[in-house]
């Protein structure tokens, strides 16, 4: 059974800092991994898509990386800013799931500080 | 991008009473539709899987007879809430597949249960 743990759980960082969030998965037989931002009470916004053939995606002043041999996927966030406080999450797609069914991590608490 | 709306946003009700939660994809149509279940710092888990015009995939452990899923046409699924009681309160969230060469899954806003 596929399983995905996030670490830290939370983390609170200066405005301007560079900053890594982890996602790790026991089964490296995935079709893609994918992190998401989710805001207090809201729902999941898709941040980054990763596809199991790749290594890496970047969008703006975010990057993603995966290394699913090890089962491994970094969020890196770049000059961090008091909007990028929200809670990430890291989900997974495992090879074999019939009808495309997500696995989530608990996510990470993310806050910056002005 | 493919927006998901979801009906109501927040729900207040009485213990015993039945809930029904709407989500809609408004610009794209969508034959599979997840419901997910959030508790408070914790992760989503996935209720069921809705298909339409079919019945509904339930995962393990989720009452199919106390949580209805109708998925009656391409872009609307309703999860009710049956005899709803304290312990259901909870974040409800629903996604729609909208592209499947992608497997991208589009989230919508989320409905806030409370049952008192």
């Amino acid at each position: 059974k596929q399983e995905v743990t996030q670490i830290p759980a939370a983390l609170s960082v200066p405005e301007g800092e560079n900053l890594v969030l982890n996602c790790s998965f026991t089964d490296s037989a995935i079709y893609n991994l994918q992190w998401f931002r989710q805001d207090p009470g809201k729902g999941l916004t898709s941040l980054l898509l990763i596809q199991s053939s790749q290594r890496e995606q970047t969008s703006g002043r975010l990057n993603a990386s995966l290394d699913k041999s090890s089962g491994r996927s970094t969020l890196y966030i770049a000059a961090s800013q008091p909007g990028d406080s929200a809670t990430y999450l890291c989900a997974v797609l495992p090879v074999g799931e019939y009808g495309n069914k997500l696995v989530f991590g608990a996510g990470t608490i993310l806050r910056v500080k002005s | 991008g493919a927006v998901v709306s979801q009906h109501p946003s927040r729900v207040i009700c009485k213990s015993g009473t039945s809930v029904k939660i709407e989500c809609r994809s408004l610009d794209f149509q969508a034959t599979t539709m997840f419901w997910y279940r959030q508790f408070p710092k914790q992760s989503l888990m996935l209720m069921a899987t809705s298909n339409e015009g079919s019945k509904a995939t339930y995962e393990q452990g989720v009452e199919k007879d106390k949580f209805l899923i109708n998925h009656a046409s391409l872009t609307l699924s309703t999860l009710t809430v049956t005899s709803a009681h304290p312990e259901d309160s909870s974040f409800y969230i629903c996604s729609a597949l909208g592209d499947r060469r992608t497997d991208t899954q589009y989230f919508g806003p989320g409905t806030r249960l409370t049952v008192l």
